[in-house]
């Protein structure tokens, strides 16, 4: 079985610009959840979809979006990049939201924004 | 929201030693994991464990969700076992928190 696969591995960005950064969950998972680990701040959740809609976010600011498609495959999209959104950016999967599924992570996106 | 402590922050082992990291965690959860994250940046599943206890090869794990702790045990320890493990509490709507990680060097 494949896993969640992340592209691209990585990304470098110049401040001000956009940065699309996407997600394929495993076949039959109908959740998708962003994280940013940024340096020194651990892993921090930024949005969670499921069957196509947004069900919960972190404390980020708008410029922070996605989109799940009805493959269940997710971008997430970061406008107005700054210095500090450089961050591994990790995508995770499960079978459903709520009780009794774990979650399975991709390698990530590396996302450098000078 | 959950707070989750793990402790150690940082570990050197010795190739062959066992060690023990610990996640507490400030209220009850519905599930927990651990993760280890390679020099990559890959976080893999180790543990998918509500409560009681687990083993997978060199790893175990046991959480006691009344007492709100998981401890995850690493014995003959190798190189490649070098890393970040990560503990994540799942809890409230769906919501997935983490500790802040045990940094793990084991040294031949």
């Amino acid at each position: 079985e494949a896993g969640v696969t992340q592209s691209p591995t990585h990304l470098i960005k110049t401040r001000g610009q956009q940065a699309t950064l996407r997600c394929s969950p495993i076949s039959g998972h109908t959740s998708v959840y962003w994280y940013q680990q940024a340096l020194g701040l651990g892993l921090q959740f930024l949005l969670w979809y499921d069957e196509g809609e947004e069900r919960n976010r972190g404390n980020f600011p708008p410029r922070f979006s996605g989109r799940q498609f009805p493959n269940y495959s997710s971008e997430l999209n970061v406008n107005a990049l700054e210095l500090e959104d450089s961050a591994l950016y990790l995508c995770a999967s499960s079978l459903a939201p709520g009780l009794g599924y774990g979650y399975t992570f991709g390698s990530g996106t590396r996302l450098t924004v000078v | 929201g959950i707070q989750v402590e793990q402790s150690p922050p940082d570990l050197i082992l010795q190739e062959g030693a066992n060690s023990t990291l610990r996640c507490n965690f400030s209220d009850s959860v519905n599930n927990l994991q651990w993760f280890h994250q390679n020099p990559w940046g890959q976080l893999i599943n180790l543990f998918y464990i509500p409560s009681g206890t687990k083993q997978n090869g060199r790893l175990s794990a046991t959480t006691v969700a009344t007492e709100r702790y998981s401890l995850l045990y690493i014995s003959s320890s190798q190189t490649t076992d070098s890393g970040v493990y990560f503990c994540a509490v799942q809890y409230g709507n769906n919501r997935l928190a983490f500790g802040k990680g045990n940094q793990v060097v084991v040294i031949p």
